[in-house]
């Protein structure tokens, strides 16, 4: 079945950076567009990018363009998101998803646990 | 890319149906075919349970049930159930090649 699994989070100062990893298995990776979500304590979930299965395109949403960048790796089955100049309000908790259907990219189909991203001086 | 409108909670009784409405613009769910529907419980990652304004994945029970007029999506459960308490969350795709999430409505089973 699939499996996602996420790293790298932990705390950071405002201003500081981190990478986080999303090692998949249990489909073809190679073939799904790849999604970051994150969850604010006591928030909704906010999309904040998505990578096409090639790597070909890549969207973000408005509040972290120039800051985060999504990337892949398809011979390792892994996401990533590098993450710069982090701020407050980029504290989250950030869920990688696979899209539902190779074919499209607009729904989340399977989830990875989460892992924290803490920005605090 | 403002978060999609919904009610902050709904409540019901086993057995007896809750509908949640999901209000965008003719940006987002009034303009394309492509909201979702998300479940989570308490600690644990969101789960989809609609796609498509009206698709249910495999597996998904058929007590849940889904629509869209103009710029509002709803999403109905039928026959309700205890483990349907949780939090409820639309989707939809927005111009500009971006997802926009409702604010999340807290669904609570008396």
């Amino acid at each position: 079945q699939v499996q996602l699994v996420e790293s790298g989070g932990g705390v950071v100062q405002p201003g500081g950076s981190l990478r986080l990893s999303c090692a998949a298995s249990g489909f073809s990776f190679k073939n799904y567009a790849m999604h970051w979500v994150r969850q604010a304590p006591g928030k909704g979930p906010e999309w904040v990018a998505v990578i096409w299965f090639d790597g070909s395109q890549k969207h973000y949403i408005d509040s972290v363009k120039g800051r985060f960048t999504i990337s892949r790796d398809n011979s390792q089955n892994t996401l990533y998101l590098q993450m710069n100049n982090l701020r407050d309000q980029d504290t989250a908790v950030y869920y990688c998803a696979k899209s539902l259907h190779s074919a499209d990219w607009y729904w989340f189909g399977s989830w990875g646990q989460g892992t924290l991203v803490t920005v605090s001086s | 890319q403002s978060a999609l409108t919904q009610p902050a909670s709904v409540s019901g009784s086993p057995g007896q149906s809750i509908t949640i409405s999901c209000t965008g613009t003719s940006s987002d769910v009034g303009g394309y075919d492509y909201v979702s529907w998300y479940q989570q419980h308490p600690g644990k990652a969101p789960k989809l349970i609609i796609y498509d304004v009206i698709n249910r994945p495999s597996g998904v029970s058929n007590r849940f049930s889904a629509s869209k007029s103009g710029n509002t999506a709803s999403l109905t459960i039928f026959g309700l159930q205890a483990d349907d308490e949780g939090d409820y969350y639309c989707t939809s795709y927005a111009t500009g090649n971006t997802v926009v999430f409702g604010g999340g409505t807290k669904l609570t089973v008396l």
